[in-house]
């Protein structure tokens, strides 16, 4: 299909790690993003992976890429109260177009 | 500081009117990027510019409209066409079209239709 999937949903206990999961749909896709939206507010960028990479770590951010099933993830590593938010993923097709999957509700309870 | 400044916030329309929102940015990007985002639906692509003077239809453009004429601004009217307005603008920008750094986002305007 055309759409980047993601879950709607995930709740963590503060401290515990986060693992938000996206799949995509174009294996020529040479980017691909995490964005994060507070309440309100517009998308953030957080961190992004090129398609030849199978792992980045950033602080607590981690992303792995499975290029074969075309999934990606973010983990968050001790997940507090501010990283409450939407996350989206998004893919950079060829042309430059970027394509969002739905977003992921990240509530974290203290 | 560079941004994109997306006004107003929050932005009342009876129905049957045309109404403007206004994106700006000071980052000297050459394109930008109008998205419309509705709960559980993600971000959909309106419009999109890729220079100054051009721009093209997105995934879900009709009853919308833009321009581009200064490098700057990016506005979006929303017209009487649009028959489900009532939705969250986001605007956004990149250095370039096809550039790897991704896009820097606006904060949005909120568009209720009364």
């Amino acid at each position: 299909g055309e759409d980047v999937e993601q879950s709607l949903f995930l709740s963590v206990r503060e401290g515990d790690s986060s693992v938000i999961n996206c799949t995509y749909t174009d294996s020529s896709s040479t980017y691909l993003y995490w964005y994060k939206q507070e309440p309100g507010a517009g998308l953030q960028l957080l961190t992004y992976i090129f398609s030849n990479m199978d792992m980045k770590q950033d602080q607590r951010l981690t992303v792995l890429l499975n290029k074969k099933d075309k999934h990606l993830s973010l983990r968050i590593a001790d997940t507090q109260t501010g990283d409450s938010a939407i996350y989206f993923c998004a893919e950079r097709r060829q042309g430059g177009k970027l394509i969002f999957g739905q977003g992921t509700e990240l509530s974290v309870k203290p | 500081d560079g941004g994109i400044t997306q006004s107003p916030k929050y932005l009342f329309r009876k129905e049957g009117q045309n109404v403007t929102l206004s994106c700006e940015q000071n980052l000297n990007h050459d394109a930008m990027y109008w998205y419309r985002q509705d709960p559980g639906q993600g971000l959909r692509l309106i419009y999109y510019s890729q220079i100054v003077n051009d721009f093209q239809k997105g995934d879900i453009a009709e009853g919308y409209s833009v321009s581009r004429e200064k490098k700057e601004s990016f506005p979006l009217t929303v017209t009487s066409a649009q028959k489900n307005p009532t939705a969250f603008y986001l605007c956004a920008s990149s250095i370039t079209w096809d550039t790897n750094y991704g896009y820097t986002f606006g904060s949005g305007t909120r568009l209720t239709v009364v």
